[in-house]
This record gives C-alpha cells, sequence and structure tokens, in this order.
C-alpha cells in the first residue's frame, strides 16, 4: 500500500518568511496529492491539490510541486503570516475507489 | 448547510463502555471514511467505504466496527473502549471517484477514563 513522509514534523518562521514542506510518497500509481491545512481544534480542509500530469500549481501564496520520478511533492507558501499557523497534512491517492493516505503533518509557527 | 457532520462532537466515557459516532453527508458522495487523529496529530486511516466495498486498515482492532444504514451515513461503532482508543476521530467523504477533495466532519474527541 501507499506509505507517505512528510518533513519537518515543525517548522517556525519569521512573519513575511517562505516555508516549504516536503513529503514522499512510495506507490507510482497515485496521481492525486492534496494539501490540508488544520487550524487548532478544527477539521483538516484543502488548501491546494495537484495531480500527476502537472509539475507545478500556484494559488496566490501558495504553490505545490511535483516530481514524479523521484516521488515527491512540496508545498511553498511565500510571505508567511501568523493565520498561517497550522498544521500542514499532505495526503497521496487515486482515482477508483482508493483511499487518501496522509503524512504525519507539519506544525508551522509563523511569528509576528 | 454542512456537508460533513458528526454527533457527538464530544464523548467522554468509561472503559469498557461501547460507543458510537454517526456521521452523515449531503455532498453526495459515494465514498466515506473514518480516520482516527491521535495525541500527535497523526491522521490515520480507518476504514474507506463505499455501497460496494469495506476496506479496512489492518491495524484497526475488529472492536471497531463501521456501520452504514444508507450511502448518506457511516457510523462508527467501538466496543470495550481502552484507554488508547482515546483520540479525534473524523469521518470524511469524497466522490466514489477518488482523486478530489475529502471533505471531513468537525470531529469527535473521545475521552475514555
Amino acid at each position: 500500500g501507499e506509505n507517505v513522509e512528510q518533513h519537518p514534523s515543525t517548522l517556525s518562521v519569521q512573519e513575511g518568511d517562505s516555508a516549504v514542506i516536503k513529503c514522499t510518497y512510495s506507490d507510482s500509481a497515485s496521481n492525486y496529492f492534496p494539501w490540508y491545512k488544520q487550524e487548532l481544534g478544527k477539521r483538516p480542509q484543502l488548501i491546494i491539490d495537484i495531480r500527476s500530469n502537472v509539475g507545478e500549481k500556484k494559488d496566490q501564496r501558495i504553490a505545490v510541486t511535483l516530481n514524479k520520478t523521484a516521488k515527491h511533492f512540496s508545498l511553498h507558501i511565500t510571505e508567511t503570516q501568523p493565520e498561517d499557523s497550522a498544521v500542514y497534512f499532505c495526503a497521496a491517492g487515486g482515482t477508483g475507489f482508493q483511499k487518501l493516505v496522509f503524512g504525519t503533518g507539519t506544525r508551522l509557527l509563523v511569528s509576528p | 448547510d454542512t456537508a460533513v457532520s458528526q454527533t457527538p462532537k464530544y464523548l467522554v466515557t468509561q472503559m469498557g463502555n461501547d460507543k458510537s459516532i454517526k456521521c452523515e453527508q449531503n455532498l453526495g458522495h459515494d465514498t466515506m471514511y473514518w480516520y482516527k487523529q491521535d495525541s500527535k496529530k497523526f491522521l490515520k486511516i480507518m476504514f474507506s467505504y463505499n455501497n460496494k466495498e469495506l476496506i479496512i486498515n489492518e491495524t484497526v482492532p475488529n472492536r471497531f466496527s463501521p456501520k452504514s444504514p444508507d450511502k448518506a451515513h457511516l457510523n462508527l461503532h467501538i466496543n470495550s473502549l481502552e484507554l488508547g482508543d482515546s483520540a479525534v476521530y473524523f469521518c470524511a467523504s469524497s466522490p466514489v471517484e477518488g482523486g478530489t477533495e475529502a471533505f471531513f466532519g468537525q470531529g469527535t474527541r473521545l475521552t475514555v477514563v
């Protein structure tokens, strides 16, 4: 089955800095890679996703890159703000009836 | 309207009891999931279920069982609760095709004392 590893487990940055979170996956059949943000005491919510036919996707201050050959994908947050502080999860999955497997999460702390 | 809703939001119970958590989705999705989030915030899948197939994570004790009365509901039954079952349990749903966003419920914080 799919196995997803995520690094770092915690990340502290100053407001305005960039933050990068990296994930690797094991199943070459996976073709869908979402990122979820979970604020304290709340549910995980999708912030951006990418499919295997795309190498990069941007949405304002966040971007995701995918390297299918190396089986890794990354989340990039630029100009971080205190409200970006949360736990971020990557996940890997595919089409068909298949579960999403989540990474272990990264706790991002953005200090003013 | 809430897309995926769980009840209760908080559940405190004694060891050895049997309890259920209910989940309902109004998105018309065919696939529903249960995830367990432990104190370290790890999100681990417990079950994946659609109207045809149930996939069980082999690490889940058989004290846990999903029950689906219909396509819009997937309840989680837990027998003989143990201290280690304390966690936040999230229900989620997605289209049967997969490869799209999974919508999460608000979570149920279970505390076993």
